[in-house]
């Protein structure tokens, strides 16, 4: 039950603000928003959620549309370090996330 | 806090052979999860824990696997007998029952059967 769509992949100059969309049509109200990465090689890591509003946090911002169907992680800043695969989950926060086939970032230099 | 641990993280085994994978969560978190990454089906959640309790095994594959949860600071993941197709990366996570700001995942271990 895919409940998220990203772009399998994406390129990123580095230095460059790196955007990845998500499609979630089918949230339901009280779904957040999360987003997690994983680099090669390691676990899975968290970067930020959001429930309606726009958050901001040390690593990336997230834009939620306001009828809440699509975001946007944003990378204000790309680094070579940033390559990794980017997972779009939604989910109700005591559910265990699933993730789907995420979206390849690569920041090329 | 060291983060969650995991052990080992590589694991080579042959056909047939009972493999253990163990998993140290994060002091005082409460939810512990156990997934699966292959390149075929990606990231699966094979089974959770809440206070040492498994809340939903339905993911785990069938009744070669376990786990066990004895208590809040260890879980183990058995495969008895392995199979070439269990190899995989195997994740261990864990969180707070009142968890927002999402999981801790482990290193993983890496396991391939021969």
């Amino acid at each position: 039950d895919a409940k998220t769509t990203q772009p399998t992949s994406m390129d990123c100059a580095e230095g460059r603000a790196a955007n990845l969309p998500c499609n979630h049509s089918t949230i339901s109200g009280n779904e957040y928003v999360y987003w997690y990465r994983q680099i090669h090689s390691q676990g899975p890591q968290y970067i930020i959620h959001g429930l309606k509003n726009n958050e901001t946090n040390e690593m990336a911002s997230l834009i939620i549309t306001e009828d809440r169907k699509s975001s946007t992680l944003i990378l204000p800043h790309a680094t070579l370090r940033d390559t990794a695969v980017y997972y779009c989950i939604v989910r109700v926060a005591e559910s265990p996330p699933s993730f789907g086939k995420g979206t390849l970032l690569t920041v090329n230099p | 806090d060291a983060g969650v641990i995991q052990s080992p993280r590589h694991e080579v085994t042959e056909m047939g052979q009972e493999v253990t994978l163990r998993c140290k969560p994060i002091s005082g978190h409460d939810y512990l999860f156990w997934y699966r990454q292959t390149m075929m089906r990606g990231l699966e959640l094979l089974i959770y824990f809440n206070n040492n309790v498994p809340i939903d095994d339905s993911g785990m594959p069938e009744d070669r696997f376990s786990a066990k949860m004895p208590n809040a600071s260890f879980s183990t993941l058995k495969i008895q007998p392995s199979e070439p197709r269990d190899s995989a990366v195997y994740f261990c996570a864990s969180s707070l029952v009142s968890e927002i700001y999402g999981y801790t995942f482990g290193s993983g271990t890496r396991l391939t059967v021969v």
